[in-house]
């Protein structure tokens, strides 16, 4: 059964930094990989997925690259500006099974 | 505007007194889920849908039960809610694997419920 983490659980970094979160799953058979952003009681926004078939996917500021071999993703957020503060999760779907979620990065960027 | 719809977004109830939380979704989505989010437990599933008229448990299905009867429609049903169904929930829905679809999961607001 697929099982993925997410380190670390809490990161504060000052504004203008580059900064990488993780992301671990245990299966690399997976179909898909993606990355959510989560602000504080709100729900979740997409923000990058990565099919098994790509090595990365950028977005503007962020970029997220998958290896499945080492069973690792990360999202890259380059200069880092107080708006990003929020909580980070990924998801991998694999095949004939079901979404799995890490537990998230609470990101705080200071002033 | 594509989106996942939820209502209502906050409720109290008390224990014992039925409840139906809906989510509807207007991407011709094959596939349809909730989820709780709880501090220090993250997302649990609780129900799946891989279309109409097929649902699964997910994690965590003990107390909650779920229709899917159209496509764009998946409500979430407390019969008898108790305390500890106090919690966010959260649904999702995303064209089913197959073919060329992405997978993409797309989410509601959620909708925050109590139970006293």
């Amino acid at each position: 059964k697929q099982e993925v983490t997410q380190i670390p659980a809490a990161l504060s970094v000052p504004e203008g930094e580059n900064l990488v979160l993780n992301c671990s799953f245990t299966d690399s058979a997976i179909y898909n990989l993606q990355w959510f952003r989560q602000d504080p009681g709100k729900g979740l926004t997409s923000l990058l997925l990565i099919q098994s078939s790509q090595r990365e996917q950028t977005s503007g500021r962020l970029n997220a690259s998958l290896d499945k071999s080492s069973g690792r993703s990360t999202l890259y957020i380059a200069a880092s500006q107080p708006g990003d503060s929020a909580t980070y999760l990924c998801a991998a779907y694999n095949y004939g099974q079901n979404f799995v979620f890490g537990p998230g990065t609470r990101l705080s960027v200071l002033p | 505007e594509a989106q996942v719809t939820q209502n209502p977004r906050y409720l109290i109830t008390v224990t014992g007194k039925k409840l139906t939380v809906t989510c509807s979704q207007n991407m011709n989505h094959e596939y349809m889920s909730w989820y709780r989010q709880d501090p220090g437990l993250g997302l649990r599933q609780i129900y799946y849908s891989m279309n109409v008229e097929v649902t699964d448990k997910g994690d965590v299905p003990e107390g909650y039960k779920v229709s899917r009867k159209e496509k764009r429609n998946f409500p979430l049903i407390l019969e008898s809610p108790s305390p500890n169904q106090t919690s966010l929930y959260f649904c999702a829905s995303s064209f089913r694997l197959a073919g060329t679809n992405t997978g993409e999961l797309f989410f509601g607001e959620g909708s925050r419920l109590t139970v006293l």
